[in-house]
């Protein structure tokens, strides 16, 4: 059974530019969701996917944009990047939406 | 607004005593608790749960309390091991919300 994985590890863009974060669900599992974890603060739920449509947003605004895959996994992109979006990105799978979801190592995002 | 408060931002234990993590939270539609324990450079990893109709779930050395008129939870770690220095997150769900909120976190330190 192979887990969460997230690309790239790290990444380092400037303002004003655009990003493309990907994630591929766990094996079986066909609900995606993203958070964006900035320093010493628990993760934020940016938005969750499930069967291709968008299933729930968070408070974040329209440039965190996403999509997901015939084959579940995901991608979740950021336009116009501000200093505040340096942060830790993750995505976690589930299977049908259940609460208990599995994370991926992540994607260190430095917005300079 | 937050609706999960992990008060305590790190807790230090000798290793071999018990190690008690807190967690309160406000939204009293939450109806589904989960731990989640990260290392550094890796993405949370799932521990234990409880749903509100229960008080109490164990999983080997890990035993979650729920008191839902306090609006608190913890999670009990009985004997403590070096491995299980971390991060601790506790998170909530509400069932017709499918999103995961989750607390600031508390750094455990287990001392030989």
């Amino acid at each position: 059974e192979t887990g969460v994985t997230q690309s790239p590890t790290h990444l380092i863009k400037t303002r004003g530019q655009q990003v493309t974060l990907r994630c591929s669900s766990q094996s079986g599992h066909n609900t995606v969701s993203w958070y964006q974890q900035a320093l010493g603060q628990g993760p934020q739920f940016i938005f969750q996917y499930y069967r291709e449509e968008e299933n729930g947003r968070g408070n974040f605004p329209p440039r965190f944009s996403g999509l997901q895959f015939p084959n579940y996994s995901s991608e979740l992109n950021v336009n116009a990047l501000e200093l505040d979006d340096s942060a830790l990105y993750l995505c976690a799978s589930s299977l049908d939406r259940e609460e208990t979801q599995y994370f991926g190592p992540g994607t260190r995002l430095l917005v300079l | 607004d937050q609706q999960v408060k992990q008060n305590s931002p790190s807790l230090s234990v000798q290793e071999g005593r018990i190690s008690i993590l807190n967690c309160d939270y406000t939204n009293s539609m939450f109806d589904y608790f989960l731990w989640y324990k990260k290392y550094p450079a890796e993405g949370p990893t799932f521990l234990i749960s409880i749903s509100s109709i229960k008080d109490k779930n164990e999983d080997g050395r890990f035993t979650v309390f729920l008191n839902k008129s306090a609006k608190h939870l913890s999670l009990h770690i009985v004997p403590s091991q070096p491995g299980d220095s971390a991060v601790y997150f506790c998170a909530a769900s509400d069932r017709n919300d499918y999103k995961l909120s989750f607390g600031a976190g508390t750094t455990v330190t287990v001392r030989a």
